[in-house]
Formats: C-alpha cells, sequence, structure tokens
C-alpha cells in the first residue's frame, strides 16, 4: 500500500512562529501536493513539486514556501504564522504519466490552530 | 481555466436509499475523473476513478461514468449505509493543462449522512 505519512495530526502555534509541516511518501512518486482543506471552499493547492528541488505555486502561495531536498519528503514552511492559516493541510503523491493523469494519495492531514 | 462544480451538501438520506451526488466538469484538455471520500478526522481516500470517455469506476458499491458529452462524472450507490457517512469530493486531473503534472482540481464536496 502507498503510504503517505504526515508528520503531526494536530498543531498549535503562535503567531509570528516559523511551522514546519513535514510529508513523506514512500512508493517514489515523482509529483507532491500540498492542499489546505477549509470550510466552504474545498481543497485549495497551495505548492506541488514534480521532482526534487522543483516546485511550482498553486492557488494560494502567499505566506508559504516548500522545500524538496529528497524524492521522499515535502516539506511546508509556513514562514510567519499567522491566524488566517489555521486550517487543515494536507499533502498528497502522484505517479507522473505524460499520457492520463493517475490518482494522488494522501496523508491522514494536519489540523494546525495559530493563536 | 480548469474546473469542477459538484452539488452541495448537505445530503442526509435514510438507510437503504439511492444516492446521487452530481459532478460536472470544465478542462480544456482530456482529464482524469476522480471521486474521493473524506471520513471525519481523516485524510482523503479515493473512492473511484476513470480515465477516458465512457469509462465507469466502481467501488464498494459506489459508481461513477466518465461521460465527455454532458461533461459530467455523477455518483450513485443503490443502497447507503450508515457508514457511508462522510464528505464526497468530485476531482479532475489534466496531466496536459498549463504544466499542471497532474494536480487535482477539486469540487468543495458534499456532506453526506446517513440515518439508520
Amino acid at each position: 500500500d502507498v503510504k503517505v505519512t504526515q508528520s503531526s495530526r494536530y498543531l498549535v502555534k503562535r503567531t509570528g512562529e516559523k511551522v514546519f509541516l513535514e510529508c513523506v511518501q514512500d512508493m517514489d512518486h515523482e509529483n507532491m501536493f500540498w492542499y489546505r482543506q477549509d470550510p466552504g471552499l474545498g481543497l485549495r493547492l497551495i505548492y506541488f513539486s514534480y521532482d526534487v528541488k522543483m516546485k511550482e505555486k498553486g492557488d494560494i502561495p502567499e505566506g508559504y514556501s516548500v522545500s524538496r531536498e529528497k524524492k521522499e519528503r515535502f516539506s511546508l514552511i509556513l514562514e510567519s504564522a499567522s491566524t488566517n492559516q489555521t486550517s487543515m493541510y494536507l499533502c498528497a503523491s502522484s505517479v507522473l504519466r505524460s499520457e492520463y493523469a493517475t490518482e494522488a494519495f494522501f496523508g491522514q492531514g494536519t489540523r494546525l490552530t495559530v493563536v | 481555466g480548469d474546473s469542477v462544480t459538484q452539488m452541495e451538501g448537505p445530503v442526509t438520506l435514510s438507510e437503504e436509499a439511492f444516492l446521487t451526488i452530481n459532478c460536472t466538469y470544465t478542462a480544456t484538455g482530456y482529464p482524469s475523473l476522480f471521486w474521493y471520500v473524506q471520513y471525519p478526522g481523516e485524510g482523503l481516500q479515493l473512492l473511484l476513478k476513470a480515465t477516458k470517455a465512457d469509462d465507469k469506476g466502481s467501488n464498494k458499491g459506489f459508481e461513477a461514468t466518465y461521460r465527455k458529452e454532458t461533461t459530467s462524472f455523477h455518483l450513485e450507490k443503490g443502497s447507503v449505509q450508515v457508514s457511508d457517512s462522510a464528505v464526497y469530493f468530485c476531482a479532475l486531473s489534466d496531466p496536459n493543462y498549463g504544466g499542471s503534472q497532474g494536480n487535482l482540481i477539486f469540487g468543495k464536496g458534499t456532506k453526506l449522512s446517513v440515518k439508520p
């Protein structure tokens, strides 16, 4: 079974802190993604990466950065946490195919509260 | 750009009722289509998928058919159970859309509650 593991299920951080959310996948997938999920807004893409050291902005990258130093690990960084970044964060990975899109596999989510 | 629209919830049904959750999409390319399910407090799990027109995805009694002519991928189940209570997301992924490399674009989700 594909496993995508996020380092924390729940986090509470203070405004202004630098926050790291870690994600590891064990299936050698090229693609990795970070989404945030908010009630009424669904899932929105923050950043994605299709190779080591590669990153692309998604729909809502402001206030976030990412790091992909190894193929299996994709980190989301909140440079200076703010209360409007309180949310559920979901990491996902997928195989890269050119002829059709494959399904993504999700981690269990990290519920981040910024106080 | 690509987008997904699904029926808003919440949807409340009695056990053994028939379920339909509508999903339509807009895509510039030829996407793959997915239904994901999210149980309370958990991440998303793939429920079923279809990669080309007229494909039918099925799993756990759920079905959806990729209809290119109506740009739809409606989710159906003939007899729901209490354990089906969850949030359901329709999604598409187009590997040829703007260098997206297979990003998933989601609908906003439909919450289903099944009463005994």
